[in-house]
């Protein structure tokens, strides 16, 4: 059963740094691997989707990384602002063909002003 | 349009009630999909739809019932809920259920009293 684990949970930083978000998986076997932004009671907004055979996408400030191999992504947000502020979730796409999407439990951002 | 629209917003209902939440996207794609989510926890798939069949039931109790009337509409059927089922339910839309991108409606919160 596919698992994924996000580090850290919550992280709070001032304005303007920047700043990295990971996400680990258990299973390689991924089709692709997607991030999305939450915020508070509202739903998600995909930012990246990396397809297996890719090792980064970037849009913006946003850059995202993926060693499939060691089970690993990261997002990379730059030049941090406040309206950044969200929970930042990671998804795997696995799983025969009926693809299904397992989640994070998400990391908590909170930019400074 | 990349749009996702989700009815009502909020709902609170009884455990005697019925209701439905609706889903609706006009993206052309032929996947969607139910979401529950509780507070501070990632969403966790619920029901796949894929070109108006369902695909995917993740064991999902029978007081929730998912109907996929055409292309464009996913409702979900809610009967003799319990508390513990108040959560925000989000519903996504894909081109298919390959993989790709999934777009995210704004959800519906959801009290059962």
């Amino acid at each position: 059963k596919q698992e994924v684990t996000q580090i850290p949970a919550a992280l709070s930083v001032p304005e303007g740094e920047n700043l990295v978000l990971n996400c680990s998986f258990t299973d390689s076997a991924i089709y692709n691997l997607q991030w999305f932004r939450q915020d508070p009671g509202k739903g998600l907004t995909s930012l990246l989707l990396i397809q297996s055979s890719q090792r980064e996408q970037t849009s913006g400030r946003l850059n995202a990384s993926l060693d499939k191999s060691s089970g690993r992504s990261t997002l990379y947000i730059a030049a941090s602002q406040p309206g950044d502020s969200a929970t930042y979730l990671c998804a795997v796409y696995s799983g025969g063909s009926n693809y299904k999407l397992t989640f994070g439990k998400g990391t908590l951002l909170t930019v400074n002003p | 349009d990349t749009e996702v629209t989700q009815t009502p917003k909020h709902l609170v209902m009884g455990m005697t009630n019925k209701k439905s939440l609706k889903c609706e996207q006009h993206m052309g794609h032929r996947a969607m999909y139910w979401y529950k989510q509780k507070a501070k926890k990632p969403p966790e798939l619920m029901f796949v739809y894929s070109y108006e069949k369902l695909s995917i039931n993740e064991s999902v109790p029978s007081r929730f019932s998912p109907e996929c009337p055409n292309s464009s509409l996913l409702n979900l059927h809610l009967h003799a809920l319990q508390p513990e089922d108040s959560a925000l339910y989000l519903c996504a839309s894909s081109p298919s259920q390959g993989g790709e991108t999934q777009y995210f409606g704004p959800g519906t919160r959801l009290l059962v009293l």
